[in-house]
């Protein structure tokens, strides 16, 4: 299978709500960087991870090497998170591997 | 602070034509990244260099073409272009030790007719 499975492919969120995204590894992989793209195809970096969790704002990011997976929490959503979140991983030895990105909308 | 310029921001080009595009940053990275996204899809990998004339395949490399002229430019070309082919292509650039600095470009829209 793919190296990075992601999912959902596509959500919509109330204003103000909290949810989730998780990105699925078919292998250990050694880091993990989360992005998002907005309506102009903009790519910015929101985390890179090597373990753990990290937090920015209403954003808060956790990587399981382990387990072979990483999630993406987004609270109180706003109008502005709306775009597409990608995450990408890479193992030992190669280049990093992108998912196939969910598509976020975030509705008032 | 830096920047990483892709040129042109559109393309059109026809069939069986070679097409260049090139990307330039200022952050000083060592490697440099082109990278493929068709409509509604992920990014996938064409080519990667980690220094100055080095060039590795990534995923899709077939098709395309690479130069790492200097540290600071990396341009990619389209060997033949396919008809009704319409992608974006999206050079990023990164430190060899901080993946935490990944930097994407704006990207160049390409429509070959």
């Amino acid at each position: 299978g793919m190296p990075v499975e992601q999912n959902p492919p596509a959500l919509s969120l109330y204003e103000g709500a909290d949810s989730g995204l998780r990105c699925n590894f078919s292998t250990t992989m050694k880091s993990v960087q989360w992005f998002q793209q907005n309506h102009r195809g903009r790519l910015i970096t929101l985390f890179y991870l090597a373990q753990g969790t990290k937090e920015n704002g209403r954003l808060k990011s956790t990587f399981n090497s382990k387990e072979r997976y990483s999630t993406l929490h987004i609270k109180d959503a706003q109008l502005e998170d709306s775009g597409t979140y990608f995450c990408a991983a890479e193992s030992s030895g190669t280049y990093q591997r992108f998912g196939t990105g969910t598509k976020l909308q975030v509705v008032p | 602070g830096g920047i990483i310029t892709q040129t042109p921001k559109f393309l059109i080009g026809q069939e069986g034509q070679k097409l260049t595009l090139k990307c330039q940053q200022n952050f000083n990275h060592d490697t440099m990244y082109w990278y493929r996204q068709d409509s509604g899809k992920g990014l996938r990998l064409i080519y990667y260099s980690i220094t100055e004339n080095d060039l590795q395949k990534g995923d899709l490399s077939e098709g395309y073409d690479a130069s790492r002229e200097k540290k600071s430019s990396f341009s990619l070309t389209v060997t033949s272009a396919q008809k009704n082919e319409m992608a974006v292509f999206l050079c990023a650039s990164s430190s060899r030790d901080r993946g935490s600095d990944y930097t994407f470009g704006s990207g160049t829209r390409l429509l070959v007719i």
